[in-house]
């Protein structure tokens, strides 16, 4: 199984600031990566995937990047709806399979 | 507009098994996948498995092979997971999520199903 580690755990920011969250592979995954934000009580929802396409509706100051085993998503101004937890997950396994990172939470500094 | 509806929270008790529903509307049911992923409570996000709506093919997580079960009937565009033997370590919310023609990202979600595994 392909293992995602996220880091930090957690990232303390102040409104405006740019974050920048990291995620590594165990192996390569390619580009085959998305990102999900998960707001407490509320389903995940979808930012980014394929490592670097926005989903509909995202907001262009969320950004992905890198391939094979190193990603990144940065924020780059942060807005106070952007605080919650954010998790990475691959899709590259065959036979197919998906594992998720054990997310970042991204808190008001 | 893409919904995903699912059915109303569980309370079981260990042994015991449910089974959940995901009813779909705004797109074409079997042009796509259905993912499940569970989330115990405090904890982070995992995978348990992919149907597709074509074809019934199934990928479930190992970690869950022969205890869930996924099925869809496409005459009213509804997903089911069924878990079996259910542990405490099973109470989680349960989403189910649209997903490609193989298990890939999840752009549209449910809005999740407490399952709450006590005696």
């Amino acid at each position: 199984e392909i293992v995602m580690t996220q880091s930090p755990a957690t990232l303390s920011v102040s409104p405006g600031e740019r974050a920048t969250l990291s995620c590594r592979a165990s192996q390569s995954v390619s580009s085959n990566l998305a990102w999900y934000q998960q707001k407490p009580g509320q389903a995940p929802r979808l930012l980014i995937y394929g490592a670097s396409t926005r989903a509909t509706g995202i907001p262009a100051r969320f950004s992905g990047s890198g391939s094979g085993t190193e990603f990144t998503l940065t924020i780059s101004s942060l807005q106070s709806e952007d605080f919650a937890v954010y998790y990475c997950q691959q899709y590259n396994n065959w036979p197919p399979a998906v594992t998720f990172g054990q997310g970042t939470k991204v808190e008001i500094k | 507009q893409v919904q995903l509806v699912q059915s109303g929270a569980e309370v079981k008790k260990p042994g015991a098994s449910v089974k959940v529903s995901c009813k779909a509307s705004g797109y074409t049911f079997t042009s796509y996948g259905i993912s499940w992923v569970r989330q115990a409570p405090g904890q982070g996000l995992e995978w348990m498995g992919w149907i597709s709506a074509y074809n019934g093919n199934t990928n479930y997580a190992q970690k869950l092979q022969g205890r869930v079960t996924m099925t869809t009937d496409t005459s009213t565009s509804t997903a089911y997971m069924e878990l079996r033997s259910l542990r405490s370590d099973d109470t989680a919310v349960y989403y189910c999520a649209r997903d490609q023609v193989r298990p890939a990202n999840f752009d549209y979600w449910g809005q999740g199903t407490l399952v709450t595994v006590s005696s």
